[in-house]
């Protein structure tokens, strides 16, 4: 089946720390994978994605890459702020068989805090 | 501006009473989705619709209901078979539903009281 697992929280950093945010999977297909944010009280927003191996998701000074032969997307950041402080999510969407087509599997989330 | 409306942001409802959220979205989007987000669990997938008039049960659909009478609707109504219904509930839509990028809306505070 589907899953993700990602690394445990809380991650705790001072600013300009580097950050990685570890993330595996598994899927029955060739998945999509992406990292959604979360800042307090709010709903989920998009960060960055790739849709094929190899590639590499980047927005605001994050990555991924799509590392199949490790079945991994690790997050990362060279330097982190303040305002990156929210939860992150790492999610798959299969584009499987059957009716289950693009419906997302999260991993727990991770609580990222960063201190000035 | 385009997005996913959701509504109302807080909610409390006492025990035995059914209780609708509102999902709306101007994005025109084919497929919707209902996730419940709980501390420590992620989200887990409620119902999904791929069309108007369609749709189908995720992993945690007990106590749940859904329609889809308009491509830019999508209500979830929690019912009093629901046991533990205390929860931030997300909608979501994507253009279509074969791996395209999900938006989700702000989300609803459900609380039991």
């Amino acid at each position: 089946g589907n899953s993700v697992t990602q690394m445990e929280g809380p991650v705790t950093l001072s600013e300009e720390a580097f950050l990685t945010i570890n993330c595996t999977y598994t899927a029955t297909g060739y998945p999509s994978l992406f990292w959604y944010v979360q800042y307090p009280g709010e709903g989920l927003q998009l960060l960055l994605k790739a849709t094929k191996a190899d590639d590499k998701g980047s927005n605001k000074g994050f990555e991924a890459t799509y590392r199949k032969e490790t079945t991994s997307f690790h997050l990362e950041k060279g330097s982190v702020q303040v305002s990156d402080s929210a939860v992150y999510f790492c999610a798959l969407s299969d584009p499987g068989r059957g009716s289950t087509l693009g419906r997302l599997y999260f991993g727990r989330g991770t609580q990222l805090t960063v201190w000035p | 501006d385009g997005g996913i409306t959701q509504s109302p942001k807080y909610l409390f409802r006492k025990e035995g009473q059914n209780v609708t959220l509102s999902c709306e979205q101007n994005l025109n989007h084919d497929a919707m989705y209902w996730y419940r987000q709980d501390p420590g669990q992620g989200l887990r997938l409620i119902y999904y619709s791929q069309i108007v008039n369609d749709f189908q049960k995720g992993d945690i659909a007990e106590g749940y209901s859904v329609s889809r009478e308009k491509k830019e609707s999508f209500p979830l109504t929690v019912t009093s078979a629901q046991k533990n219904p205390t929860a931030f509930y997300l909608c979501a839509s994507s253009m279509t539903s074969s791996g395209n990028t999900i938006y989700f809306g702000e989300g609803s505070w459900l609380t039991v009281v």
